[in-house]
């Protein structure tokens, strides 16, 4: 069974901080990772995607991958209220859909 | 603009009857999937088809039908066999091979009543 898993939270920071969310996969195979937002009642959106070791950034965000270990991290800089929402992990593993985690809850509070 | 169109936003099923969630993508892109999301759950895979007129069973397809006529759209049926289906459902598709991730449409919120 290919997994994808995320710790529900809440994560809670406070409003300029650094929240790090994170993610483990178990199909070696998996070559695209994504981070999606999604806002309750809404559907989820982009913000990240990264196919290669170590960091990438846009913005506020950095995504972080290490293949070896099979993780998969983002980091939100700067931490608004209105970054508060679920972020979605999900993975490609080769030949098959996107596989999605649970989602972990983001509290900013300000 | 391009984009994924679903419909309706919120529909309301009688025990015992068959609804169809419409999606419609406008994006020209040749894959599109059906997910299922209920409350503190991730996606769970229901159907996708990668091409007109074939598609495969994801890891929850009992109740459920799909069709694909046209590269533009793939309706989702809620069969009465589905004993729960309470949900909120997604539409999704993806150009190539999902290796830029998938474009969702807004969602149907399904409630069995």
């Amino acid at each position: 069974q290919k997994e994808v898993e995320q710790n529900s939270g809440p994560l809670s920071v406070p409003e300029g901080a650094i929240a790090s969310l994170n993610c483990t996969y178990s199909d070696r195979g998996s070559q695209s990772f994504f981070w999606y937002r999604q806002y309750s009642g809404k559907s989820p959106e982009l913000i990240m995607f990264i196919y290669s070791n170590g960091d990438k950034e846009d913005g506020r965000f950095t995504a972080q991958l290490n293949k070896a270990s099979q993780y998969v991290s983002l980091l939100i800089r700067d931490s608004q209220p209105s970054d508060s929402a679920t972020y979605l992990c999900a993975v490609n593993p080769p030949g098959d859909a996107l596989i999605f985690g649970k989602g972990t809850t983001l509290s900013v509070s300000s | 603009d391009g984009g994924i169109t679903q419909s309706p936003k919120y529909l309301f099923r009688k025990e015992g009857q068959n609804v169809t969630l419409s999606c419609e993508q406008n994006l020209n892109h040749d894959a599109m999937y059906w997910y299922r999301q209920d409350p503190g759950q991730g996606l769970r895979l229901i159907y996708y088809s990668q091409i007109v007129n074939d598609f495969q069973k994801g890891d929850i397809a009992e109740g459920y039908s799909v069709s694909r006529e046209k590269k533009e759209s793939f309706p989702l049926t809620v069969t009465s066999a589905q004993k729960n289906p309470t949900a909120f459902y997604l539409c999704a598709s993806t150009e190539d091979g999902a290796n830029y991730g998938y474009t969702f449409g807004s969602g149907t919120r399904l409630t069995v009543v």
